[in-house]
């Protein structure tokens, strides 16, 4: 039972355009979403969080959108850089914190010159 | 003190043999996570710590599967009796419950092949 889904398994966009990956989760009882970036051979780093008692968190060029009614959430990066190439992980907790991640099965974002 | 550290990167086993993989954790961080993530996959909880209690552990896998953080600093995890199905990467994560434990930093992982 995937109770976090990441239904775009690979996503390709131009540099300098917006990259908008995607979530979607079914228990309602997640509180509290995260996003991390992996690259090959290294452990997941952390990007953005959000709680849900808000629907948007911004930090530099990343943006993470909840819509709790939908049960969605989505990671926009603008401008897309090169360098953002690398596997997206969301993960949701139900503790309202970090801790007890569930995670979804990963979107590969290649960013192309 | 530059991040989780985690030991060894790359383990091959036999079938039927025994495993520990060391994780330690960010110094000041309390809590202590162990992931297991497969090909394909996202990482899979499994356990955690705060400090040196274990507060759940019913995720692990298999009784084959136990760990240890005795002191509330470097964890050990522990796979007794290896099968090829315990092929994967394994992950430790740490995060501070103090600031409200919002972001968990993760290892490089330790890559487990059973052959």
């Amino acid at each position: 039972d995937q109770q976090v889904k990441q239904n775009s398994p690979s996503l390709s966009v131009q540099e300098g355009r917006i990259s908008i990956l995607n979530c979607d989760y079914t228990n309602s009882m997640f509180d509290y979403f995260l996003w991390y970036k992996k690259y090959p051979a290294e452990g997941p780093t952390f990007l953005i969080s959000i709680s849900s008692i808000k629907d948007k968190n911004e930090d530099g060029r990343f943006t993470v959108f909840l819509n709790k009614s939908a049960k969605h959430l989505s990671l926009h990066i603008v401008p897309s850089q090169p360098g953002d190439s690398a596997v997206y992980f969301c993960a949701a907790s139900d503790t309202g914190t970090a801790s007890k991640l569930t995670f979804g099965t990963g979107t590969r974002l290649q960013v192309t010159l | 003190d530059t991040g989780v550290s985690q030991n060894p990167r790359h383990k091959i086993t036999k079938r039927g043999q025994n495993v520990t993989f060391r994780c330690d954790p960010i110094s000041e961080h309390n809590r202590l996570y162990w992931y297991r993530q497969t090909l394909g996959q996202g990482p899979e909880f499994l356990t955690y710590f705060q400090n040196e209690a274990q507060l759940e552990k019913s995720r692990l896998l298999s009784d084959r599967f136990s760990a240890e953080r005795p002191k509330g600093s470097f964890s050990t995890l522990e796979i007794q009796r290896t099968e090829q199905g315990d092929s994967a990467m394994y992950l430790c994560a740490s995060s501070l419950l103090q600031i409200g434990d919002t972001e968990a930093f993760f290892g490089q992982g330790t890559r487990l092949t059973v052959v």
